[in-house]
């Protein structure tokens, strides 16, 4: 089945302890990317990267970070969490070329204590 | 820059009755993408239509219709004859025509409906 796999689904953490919160594809697409909701604000974009060892920065990149070094995986991490990154995530890939939707993964509710 | 701007918060209709959300979108670019997804009290985004900025056909699927219009750039969602499933948040959203381009969502709107 094709599909975005994020792990965890829930996570509680405390302050300042260093986590990553992992993205998996199986579609072999070029495009990743990685989304924050929050109430009335919609879904923002954190980092996307445009294949291995392409990535670049959305609307709100601070205090996190990606990588690409497989083409499947896209995991985020948060070196320091801070309670203000206390979200729910969303990580999305899809074709670069041609009009192709997005998949999305099922989201991970991070709360920073 | 991009904007999608979705003024209604919350919805509440009692099961039957029709109900459609309001989506406004700004943007320079004459070809763009424009996206409804659902978001149920699961959490997940469930995609419901893409449609590109030449193709003004208004599209119908099941009780769910969209009405595109640039003249007003809305790209209106309406359910008919609604029911307690629909109950979920949904968001509108803008892609522009760059391959690295994000979805530009809305703030979304919260439908409630009750029995």
């Amino acid at each position: 089945e094709a599909q975005v796999t994020q792990n965890p689904r829930y996570l509680i953490t405390v302050t300042g302890k260093k986590l990553t919160v992992t993205c998996s594809q199986n579609m072999n697409h070029e495009y990743m990317s990685w989304y924050r909701q929050d109430p009335g604000l919609g879904l923002r974009q954190i980092y996307y990267s445009m294949n291995v060892e392409a990535t670049d920065k959305g609307d709100v990149p601070e205090g996190y970070k990606v990588s690409r070094k497989e083409k499947r995986n896209f995991p985020l991490i948060l070196e320091s969490p801070s309670p203000n990154q206390t979200s729910l995530y969303f990580c999305a890939s899809r074709r670069t070329a041609g009009n192709y939707g997005y998949t999305f993964g099922s989201g991970t509710r991070l709360t920073v204590v | 820059a991009q904007k999608v701007t979705q003024a209604q918060t919350e919805i509440s209709v009692v099961e039957k009755e029709d109900v459609t959300l309001d989506c406004v979108y700004e943007t320079r670019d004459t070809t763009y993408y424009l996206f409804w997804y659902k978001q149920p009290p699961s959490g997940e985004l469930v995609f419901l239509i893409r449609r590109n900025s030449f193709d003004e056909q208004n599209e119908i699927s099941g009780r769910y219709s969209w009405n595109f219009q640039k003249s007003t750039s809305s790209f209106n969602f309406t359910i008919t004859a609604s029911q307690v499933v629909d109950s979920a948040v949904y968001f509108c959203a803008l892609r522009g025509p760059d391959s690295w381009g994000k979805l530009q969502f809305g703030a979304g709107t919260q439908v409630v409906v009750t029995p």
